[in-house]
């Protein structure tokens, strides 16, 4: 079993939608969780750190579930800018706390 | 978060040489990471670079095909040896700081062997 899986969709969106997207993680001793965006061709970069009391930063939300081993991110009122890929990342537990494990990625396309 | 700059951006390479990749991190930190990721697919950690000491290589990875420098907590190198069109891949190193675990990430070196 992979640590973390995620949907590699593409999850095909109008504008405004809303949509989620879940990630699950196998190692029930991680202790942190982001949601990472990576446009075509570029680098990732850090979209928001997912706390246990879940977390909004103005249209996107993470929610954290231990006991179900999931992660969740939802974007609300989905704009063309949000096309991207969502990586779903988890601290490395048996290879040391401070590595991250990726995710493969879920594919959002946000059309007009 | 810091700026990361990596150098070069791409580059095409003949198979049998060798690239070294340049991390420059804007501010001190305390660890830095050497990623790579093969098209389509996600990040796959290769090692991480240790100030002042070996680095740290994961499954698969040895030092002797990816050489890692890292002689202060601003930079660091990575080197491709004896490139085969197998190692043809973006290299991204980043970097975190303190006791978060969060990592910024360089803009990337996209390279091709042939």
């Amino acid at each position: 079993r992979k640590e973390v899986e995620q949907d590699p969709g593409p999850f095909n969106v109008p504008e405004g939608a809303t949509v989620a997207f879940n990630c699950t993680y196998s190692n029930s001793a991680s202790q942190s969780f982001f949601w990472y965006r990576q446009d075509c061709r570029k680098e990732p970069k850090l979209l928001m750190s997912v706390y246990s009391s879940g977390n909004e930063d103005g249209r996107f939300t993470a929610q954290l579930n231990r006991a179900s081993q999931y992660i969740s991110l939802l974007i609300r009122d989905s704009k063309l800018s949000d096309s991207a890929t969502y990586l779903c990342v988890v601290n490395g537990v048996n290879t040391g706390f401070q590595k991250l494990v990726f995710g493969t990625g879920t594919r959002l396309l946000v059309s007009p | 978060s810091a700026v990361i700059s990596q150098k070069p951006s791409r580059d095409i390479c003949q198979r049998g040489t060798s690239l070294t990749i340049q991390c420059q991190v804007d501010s001190q930190v305390t660890m830095m990471f050497w990623y790579r990721q093969q098209p389509g697919q996600s990040l796959t950690l290769i090692a991480t670079a240790n100030q002042g000491s070996e680095a740290t290589y994961e499954s698969g990875f040895v030092i002797d095909k990816f050489p890692i420098s890292r002689p202060n907590l601003t930079f660091s190198t990575l080197t491709v040896s004896n490139m085969s069109p197998e190692d043809s891949s973006i290299y991204l190193c980043s970097a975190s700081s303190g006791t978060v675990y969060e990592q910024y990430f360089g803009p990337g070196t996209r390279l091709t062997v042939t």
